[in-house]
Formats: C-alpha cells, sequence, structure tokens
C-alpha cells in the first residue's frame, strides 16, 4: 500500500532556531517528491520538488534532502521566522498511472515563538 | 501567487440544500483536481479531469459531482448536503506531463448543520 508517514507530527520552535522535518514514504514506482505550506485555512503551497535522481534542493531558507533508496526525505528550515509557522506536508508522486498519482502525508504541524 | 480561485471561501449550510462550490483558474491549465481535507489529517482526490467534457472520481468516494464544460472551471456540486460533507474542499489545478507542479486554491470551509 501507497503511503507517506511525517514526522513529528507537531513541533514547536523558538524564533531564529533551526528544525527538521521527516518524510519516510513506500510509494512504488517513484517519481518525485514534493513539500508544501500550507498556512491556516489556506491551499498548500509548493517549496521543493525533487526527482528520483537528486539528493538536495533548497528554496531559500528550506533544505529537502532525498535519499530514494532508504525511502526517505527531511526538510530542513534555517533561521526560522514567526511567518514559517505552518503545516508542512511531503507528498510523493507515482509514474504508475497517467495521472501521476500524489499520495499525501498528514502533515508536520510547526510553531514558531517569538 | 497561482491564479487559482475558489468561492465561497466559508459557507454554513442547513441539511437538504444543494451547494456548488466554485474553482476557476487563468493559467491555461488542462488538469484540474478537487481534493477533500479534515483537520489534521491527509489531502484526498476526490475528482480529477484532464481537459474539458473529461471528469473521473478520484480515490476517495464522495457523493459531489463535477463538471468541465471550460478549461478555466471546475465546479463540484452536491445535490444535497449532509453533515458528514462539512470538511474543507481544495481545488488544484495543473500543466499535462512532465514532473508537472498543482497549484492549489485556498478552499472552501463547508459546515453543513
Amino acid at each position: 500500500k501507497n503511503q507517506v508517514e511525517q514526522s513529528p507530527q507537531s513541533l514547536i520552535i523558538l524564533e531564529g532556531k533551526n528544525c527538521t522535518l521527516q518524510c519516510n514514504y513506500t510509494v512504488s514506482p517513484f517519481s518525485n517528491l514534493r513539500w508544501y505550506k500550507q498556512d491556516t485555512g489556506r491551499g498548500p503551497v509548493s517549496l521543493t520538488i525533487m526527482t528520483f535522481s537528486e539528493n538536495t534542493k533548497s528554496n531559500g531558507r528550506y533544505t529537502a534532502t532525498l535519499d530514494a533508496d532508504t525511502k526517505q526525505s527531511s526538510l530542513h528550515i534555517t533561521a526560522s521566522q514567526l511567518s514559517d509557522s505552518a503545516s508542512y506536508i511531503c507528498v510523493v508522486s507515482d509514474r504508475g498511472s497517467t495521472l501521476g498519482r500524489l499520495y499525501f502525508g498528514r502533515g508536520t504541524q510547526l510553531t514558531v515563538w517569538p | 501567487e497561482a491564479d487559482i480561485y475558489q468561492t465561497p471561501r466559508y459557507l454554513v449550510i442547513g441539511t437538504g440544500k444543494k451547494i456548488t462550490l466554485e474553482c476557476s483558474q487563468t493559467m491555461g491549465h488542462d488538469k484540474m483536481y478537487w481534493y477533500q481535507q479534515d483537520p489534521g489529517m491527509e489531502l484526498h482526490l476526490i475528482h480529477y479531469s484532464y481537459g474539458v467534457n473529461s471528469t473521473e472520481k478520484g480515490d476517495l468516494s464522495s457523493e459531489s459531482t463535477v463538471s468541465r464544460i471550460r478549461t478555466e472551471h471546475f465546479p463540484l456540486t452536491l445535490e444535497s448536503a449532509r453533515p458528514s460533507h462539512t470538511s474543507q474542499y481544495l481545488c488544484a489545478s495543473s500543466v499535462t506531463g512532465g514532473v508537472y507542479e498543482q497549484y492549489f486554491g485556498p478552499g472552501t470551509r463547508l459546515t453543513v448543520t
């Protein structure tokens, strides 16, 4: 069964600190992995997309890593800001269907305190 | 900022009413999607479309229906709303082919009393 598991479920950090969010997946055949940021009451916004051959990708203070062998990914946030408070969702796409189905994790709820 | 819009943003309605959630995009994307999301849970695909006059059911069974008469418009209709339909509904669109990016609308928070 294709699944995406994220940890921790929730995380509280102080402004200016770094943090790392984890994602494990069992989706096969693998096509790509995405990290989305979803603010409360809003739709998800893409942060990074990585294909099988990519190990790391950065978007400003966000850096995602991918280990396709162990089927693990992480999202590292550097020098956190209050605006980083949101749910971070790991999404994996398969290449076994014409649609390129997306499998969503439940997200990590990050809260940044001043 | 993605050019995909959803109306209404919030809707509170009584049981048995018919409702239509609107979704439109100005990016010319062929593919459009409807997802359902409950608090703290993952998004579930309920409908998708490859293009005009194409509609398919997603992974999660839904009593809603969709139509795709125009490329930019993908409305979702519930003929008779029930409390079990209370949820957040997210619309998305993407191009066809390659490692496509899905752009999401802001969502409609539906509450059925």
